[in-house]
């Protein structure tokens, strides 16, 4: 089983600046990686799969790269309804969601 | 538009099997661009993928999960449906079906399934 790191916890932050999330994996997955939000009391929504597409209607502040067991999520300027959880995910071994990061408000 | 809606008990008693059914609107099943599945969240906790099959019933199980998990899919309802046997309270969880191809991209709003006697 493939097992996936975040890092770090939670990331405490304020509006307007710029959030680096990493998420690790203890194999490769290639480029087979995904990365979804969570909102308090919402469905996880889909933000950006195959490591570097964004879903459709994501905006382009939202990035992904990364290649094999290192990966990063940036979020170039946080807005305010960035606030919430990220979770990778891979799916070249069945499917496996890391753990998660909390973006907070500093 | 594609939609998903979780259905089933709500409350399940300890050792019993826990069984949800996936209903999906605005497009068939019946596609083989698509795999469908089960992805769970424990209260205050993270997300965790259950398994997921195909529109001809090919099944992929999480391994820690496989020898108490069984799905299938029902094509002519356009449903799929999970059956977890001998639940224990650590099995209480939201449950959520989802459609994936490079991702789990449309989900349905979950469930929430409690183990209780």
């Amino acid at each position: 089983e493939i097992v996936l790191t975040q890092s770090p916890a939670t990331l405490s932050l304020s509006p307007g600046e710029r959030a680096t999330l990493s998420c690790r994996a203890s194999q490769s997955v290639r480029s087979y990686l995904a990365w979804y939000q969570q909102k308090p009391g919402q469905v996880p929504r889909l933000l950006i799969y195959d490591t570097s597409n964004r879903a459709t209607g994501i905006p382009a502040r939202f990035s992904g790269s990364g290649s094999g067991t290192d990966f990063t999520l940036t979020i170039s300027s946080l807005e305010p309804e960035d606030f919430a959880v990220y979770y990778c995910q891979q799916r070249i071994n069945g499917n496996t969601f890391g753990p998660g990061t909390k973006v907070d408000i500093k | 538009q594609l939609q998903l809606q979780e259905s089933g008990p709500g409350l399940v008693k300890p050792s019993e099997t826990l069984s949800l059914t996936c209903t999906v609107s605005g497009g068939p099943i019946r596609n083989s661009f698509y795999y469908w599945g089960w992805i769970r969240q424990p209260p205050g906790k993270g997300l965790e993928w259950i398994g997921s099959l195909d529109s001809s019933g090919s099944t992929y199980k999480n391994p820690s999960l496989e020898s108490r998990v069984t799905m299938s899919v029902d094509t002519s309802k356009n449903q799929f449906s999970l059956m977890l046997s001998s639940v224990t309270a650590a099995d209480t969880a939201v449950f959520y079906c989802a459609r994936s191809r490079d991702a789990f991209d449309t989900w349905g709003q979950g469930t929430m399934v409690t183990v209780s006697s």
